[in-house]
């Protein structure tokens, strides 16, 4: 059965304080691999996708790479406006149309 | 801007009381999406039709219906909303699926059921 797991489950950092979030993921066959941004009471909203081990996204102060069994998404010198729930999704060879999300990290930046 | 949109944003509704929520894209997608997500929970798929075809997940309960009348509109119904239905509701959409294309996400409707 594939499966996504992130961690941490929620993270807290001081303005500057650069991390990383880790979703590891187990599928058949990955076709791609997709993070979100959730903010409270909204829709996710789309970041990134990767296709690839070696793979790497940027915007603005994130960073998303793959391997071949998770990816990490880094915030370098975050902001308050950061704060968010990051979701990681994936889409593998037997899963149709369908997506495997995470349960996703909460991120607060504190100023 | 091409978009998903969702109405309405927030619906209150009886024990009950059947309730549609609507959704529509304007990306001219050929995938679109029901999912339900509470509280700290990771969305959870309901249905998805690719075209016309709908695909419903083997745990969506039966109170739970879907309409897709054309490749802009689909609407999730639900025939007797119980307590536990109380949740947001997101409306997706994608290009063609099969796990290349990212999904796109509507701002969701707030369920309340009193």
């Amino acid at each position: 059965e594939d499966q996504v797991t992130q961690s941490p489950e929620a993270l807290r950092l001081q303005e500057g304080e650069s991390s990383s979030l880790n979703c590891s993921y187990t599928v058949s066959g990955l076709r791609g691999l997709f993070w979100y941004r959730q903010d409270p009471g909204k829709g996710p909203e789309f970041l990134f996708t990767l296709y690839s081990a070696g793979e790497e996204k940027e915007k603005e102060r994130l960073k998303a790479t793959l391997t071949k069994k998770e990816s990490f998404l880094h915030i370098t010198a975050p902001k308050p406006e950061d704060s968010a729930t990051y979701l990681c999704a994936v889409g593998a060879q037997g899963g149709s149309e369908k997506l495997v999300f995470g349960k996703g990290t909460k991120l607060t930046v504190n100023p | 801007d091409a978009m998903v949109i969702q109405n309405p944003r927030y619906q209150v509704t009886q024990f009950g009381k059947p309730v549609t929520l609507s959704c529509s894209q304007t990306l001219n997608h050929n995938v679109m999406y029901w999912y339900q997500q509470k509280s700290s929970q990771a969305p959870k798929l309901l249905f998805h039709y690719y075209d016309k075809d709908f695909n419903n997940e083997a745990d969506t309960p039966d109170n739970f219906q879907s309409r897709r009348p054309n490749t802009s509109f689909c609407f999730l119904d639900i025939r007797s909303p119980g307590l536990g239905d109380a949740a947001m509701y997101l409306c997706a959409t994608s290009r063609d699926g099969r796990g290349y294309n990212e999904q796109f996400f509507g701002p969701g409707t707030r369920l309340t059921v009193l």
